[in-house]
């Protein structure tokens, strides 16, 4: 089992319509990040959350922090095709050692037009 | 402001050949971090350097690999022997520092490796 869990692990939409990514662990985070990778290249940081609780919007994106600092999720508004790609949530345990992050499995998200 | 560069994006090897895989962290970023993703697989962590010191290198195979961080020029990640279980896109990211605010990860475009 991995210490991030991501789900769906699959989300075809059409455009338009909202979908919602989970990223869920017993573990406590330090801080939790989501990246979006598209084939052939690097992921992106999209965002950083760090307080328990905290919320933060990048345009049609809302990203979410869960209290205990253990979930998060990331709500996306009227999806767009460009919107397309692999979600991955990572972040350092509190217990971890060191600044290596450890990944979810994914979300490949595919809106279709 | 150049973000985290990788080469080369491509590199074919035969088995029993060496990879030496190169990453240039962001301007004013000092600190390293090597990941590899299989194909279907997620992304793993291998080996975190500074300048001239490996941090952590938990991730990484205990035989064949290699990877450092010189005081001049970009970090090295090193296979050798090469075998086809080494196939995998490696990334590299880079982050300003470790402490909390500072150590957010930028990620490169990735080396896919491909071992014939």
């Amino acid at each position: 089992t991995q210490l991030l869990e991501q789900s769906p692990q699959f989300l075809s939409i059409q455009e338009g319509e909202n979908l919602t990514v989970y990223c869920n662990s017993s573990s406590v985070f330090s801080s939790l990040q989501w990246y979006r990778q598209e084939p052939g290249e690097g992921p992106v940081l999209l965002v950083t959350v760090v307080t328990g609780g905290e919320v933060k919007k990048l345009k049609r994106l809302t990203f979410q922090f869960g209290d205990a600092r253990k979930d998060s999720s990331l709500h996306i508004t009227a999806a767009q095709p460009g919107d397309t790609g692999l979600y991955l949530c990572a972040g350092v345990p509190v217990k971890a050692a060191g600044n290596k992050l450890t990944f979810g499995g994914g979300t490949r998200v595919l809106v279709k037009p | 402001n150049a973000g985290v560069m990788q080469n080369p994006r491509h590199l074919v090897r035969r088995r029993g050949q060496e990879a030496r895989l190169r990453c240039s962290p962001m301007k004013g970023h000092s600190h390293v971090y090597w990941y590899r993703q299989l194909p279907e697989e997620g992304l793993k962590f291998m080996v975190y350097l500074q300048k001239e010191n490996i941090i952590d290198e938990s991730g990484m195979p205990k035989e064949r690999f290699s990877a450092e961080f010189p005081k001049e020029g970009p970090s090295i990640l090193r296979i050798q022997q090469v075998v086809r279980g080494d196939s995998a896109a490696y990334f590299c990211a880079s982050s300003p520092g470790s402490r909390q605010g500072a150590y957010e990860q930028y990620f490169g475009p990735g080396t896919r490796l491909t071992v014939t």
